[in-house]
């Protein structure tokens, strides 16, 4: 299966700066058939609630997420990026690959104030 | 919009099974799949597997194939995890999950737009 390691593992900051969160894929999860970009997700979660979708394809924000979320990445690695943070965008960010079965998830960034 | 109401917390004792429900409501399109996902006090997000409520047809996580069945109630909209031989392993809240496919959202098969609550599935002698 693939292994997604996120990175780093907690990532302390304040409101206004800026965010960079990584995912590696232990193969490449591009693939001949990747229309609308890599099968590559994005969630937040925060304390107590379910995950909210924030990015999928590597690249395009899920419904309702602000344009200061970002995605990038290709193959095997990834990135999400917060422009400038506000303070509810502290929670946990994981990472999902959905090309190759079994769909799996990275081990999560935390990310503190 | 899609809707998960999950079923409630279980406590269950070892060598024991578990039965969840997941109620979907809104705008169901008869070809969603929906999914099951779990996540373990303080660790990060396992999928367990998907259903096909159309067909019926099951997709499950190699480490669940054995002991998991998920089935569909159409006629209610519900989706069920079934886990049986259950040890404190399977301690954790148990999501249901499913994509949008209305168009407001991402249309991709494995990517989970809408999730339920959770539900807490303890397992303790």
């Amino acid at each position: 299966e693939v292994v997604l390691t996120q990175s780093p593992g907690t990532l302390s900051l304040s409101p206004g700066e800026r965010a960079t969160l990584y995912c590696r894929a232990s193969q490449s999860i591009s693939g001949f058939y990747s229309v609308g970009g890599d099968n590559l997700a994005w969630y937040q979660q925060k304390s107590g609630q379910a995950p909210r979708l924030v990015m999928f394809g590597a690249s395009s924000r899920a419904a309702g997420i602000p344009a200061r979320f970002s995605g990038s990445g290709s193959g095997t690695d990834f990135t999400l990026t917060i422009s400038s943070l506000e303070p509810e965008d502290f929670a946990v960010y994981y990472c999902q690959q959905y090309g190759i079965s079994p769909i799996t998830f990275g081990q999560g960034t935390r990310l503190d104030i | 919009q899609v809707q998960l109401l999950q079923s409630g917390a279980e406590v269950k004792k070892p060598g024991a099974s578990v039965k969840l429900s997941c109620k979907a409501s809104g705008n169901i399109f008869s070809n969603y799949y929906f999914y099951w996902v779990r996540q373990a006090p303080g660790q990060g997000l396992e999928w367990v597997g998907l259903i096909n409520p159309s067909s019926g047809s099951t997709v499950y996580a190699q480490r669940f194939q054995g002991r998991v069945t998920m089935t569909t109630d159409t006629s209610t909209t519900t989706v069920y995890m079934e886990l049986a031989t259950l040890t404190s392993e399977d301690t954790a809240v148990y999501y249901c999950a499913s994509p949008d496919y209305s168009g407001s959202g991402s249309s991709s098969d494995d990517v989970f737009d809408f999730w339920g609550q959770g539900t807490m599935v303890t397992v303790s002698s």
